[in-house]
């Protein structure tokens, strides 16, 4: 069974940084493009961040550009998401993502696999 | 402001069809593959319609999606009132390289 299990989440004052986590288990995370995709509360899905298999490709949202980084490390089968000057709209469950394998149109845009999310909160 | 549109809300009879529309550009919609996910309340998304028009295993066939130009559709047929929920479509865009969602569309079982 796909499980993904994210961790890391809570408050932190604007300009505040906080590390994501997401373990995954029961396929061989190491062949799969990974994401992270964000929801504000109340609000719709907003994607954030992609990373492809061997970790070498990585992809931004312009809203996180350069504030955020996606990586991940395949002997733990963990994917990261490192946040720095976070803002208030920054504020939203973050959730990890799996893309399906490669072979499937548009895998690398596509999500067949969702963890449970974590809240991040960025308040004073 | 999304970059895909839906309508906010759509609303059916249990037993009755209901659509919901998604509408882009050429340069996300109408050059790439279209998903849709259904979101229960309090749960996380999950994946309904994968490349346009297919479904994963445990989907049901009432569930069903096209896509014509730059605009995709999502079709249920039989609504139940388990059925209701916030529904996305979701694509590539490559003017942005990004993925996009639409803003979502809550489905409300009469």
């Amino acid at each position: 069974e796909v499980q993904l299990v994210e961790s890391g989440g809570g408050l932190v004052q604007p300009g505040g940084s906080l590390r994501l986590s997401c373990v995954a288990s029961g396929f061989t995370f190491s062949n799969y493009w990974m994401h992270w995709v964000r929801q504000a509360p109340g609000k719709g899905l907003v994607w954030v961040s992609r990373i492809n298999s061997d970790g070498g490709y990585t992809n931004y949202a312009d809203s996180v550009k350069g504030r955020f980084t996606i990586s991940r490390d395949n002997a733990k089968n963990t994917l990261y998401l490192q946040m720095n000057s976070l803002r208030a709209e920054d504020t939203a469950v973050y959730y990890c993502v799996r893309s399906p394998a490669p072979g499937y149109s548009g895998y690398d845009y596509s999500f067949d696999y969702w963890g449970q999310g974590t809240l991040v909160t960025v308040s004073s | 402001q999304s970059v895909l549109t839906q309508p906010p809300s759509v609303s059916a009879a249990p037993g009755q069809k209901v659509t919901i529309s998604c509408s882009g550009s050429s340069s996300n919609i109408g050059n790439n593959y279209v998903c849709w996910y259904q979101q229960l309340p309090g749960t996380a998304p999950k994946l309904l319609i994968y490349e346009n028009n297919k479904r994963p295993s445990g989907i049901p066939d009432r569930f069903s999606g096209s896509k014509s130009g730059a605009s995709a559709t999502l079709g249920i047929t039989g609504v139940q009132t388990g059925d209701e929920a916030d529904y996305y479509c979701g694509t590539w865009d490559s003017s942005l390289s990004a993925v996009v969602f639409g803003g979502g569309t809550k489905l409300t079982v009469l």
